[in-house]
């Protein structure tokens, strides 16, 4: 089944508000989580990353925060501006440098 | 600076055709993988490499092989193509910072 997976799959927001993208997921094992960000016919790209033994890591514009006693990853995004406009995928990392499951994915629709 | 480099970007098979998808990556990673994403499922993995001559099964590895005879190359090969293979797919090359994506091989059977 899943271990990853997404709360919302679509999440609309006013341009300049902040976004709050979240993420569960199964395997207590994982210690390296990912978000990435999928443009319209484009491959993922990487936003930003956090290991187990953080709660919170920052980006340029970028939050992610782990909770790893209910096993939670969101990804925060100050003040989204339309090209934010993309699916946004967490991903965990349980069996080495190679094996990440990913969620299904968050539509992100940026509202003029 | 190329990154990783899919071959084709579009292609259309009838059942039972076999074929090759191309991945070459430039940054000497040791690590890649091969991903399927279809709609309402995110990324599936196929198959992956932890360095030249090694290669694992992923979630769904079924109707597909792989080689890795090089670093740079992961090549993907369907030898009798089916309609559920209909689906992107995704290259990526890994290090210690993430896996980077390559931009996919929009793959019909028809």
């Amino acid at each position: 089944g899943e271990s990853v997976g997404l709360h919302l799959p679509t999440l609309s927001v006013q341009e300049g508000d902040n976004s709050i993208i979240n993420c569960a997921y199964s395997n207590s094992a994982s210690d390296y989580f990912i978000w990435y960000k999928q443009e319209s016919g484009k491959g993922p790209q990487f936003i930003i990353d956090i290991r187990s033994n953080m709660d919170k890591r920052q980006g340029q514009r970028v939050t992610v925060l782990l909770n790893k006693t209910v096993k939670h990853l969101s990804l925060q995004i100050a003040a989204t501006q339309p090209g934010d406009s993309a699916v946004y995928f967490c991903a965990e990392n349980w069996r080495g440098a190679d094996g990440l499951t990913f969620g299904k994915g968050t539509h992100l629709i940026i509202q003029p | 600076n190329a990154g990783v480099t899919q071959t084709p970007k579009f292609q259309v098979l009838k059942t039972g055709q076999s074929m090759t998808l191309q991945c070459a990556q430039d940054m000497n990673h040791e690590y890649m993988s091969w991903y399927r994403q279809d709609p309402g499922m995110g990324l599936r993995l196929i198959h992956y490499s932890v360095g030249a001559g090694i290669t694992d099964q992923g979630e769904v590895p079924n109707g597909y092989n792989v080689s890795r005879s090089t670093t740079e190359d992961f090549p993907l090969r369907l030898l009798s193509a089916a309609p559920s293979q209909t689906s992107v797919y995704f290259c990526a090359s890994t290090n210690s910072e993430g896996a980077f994506f390559g931009q996919g091989t929009r793959l019909t059977v028809v």
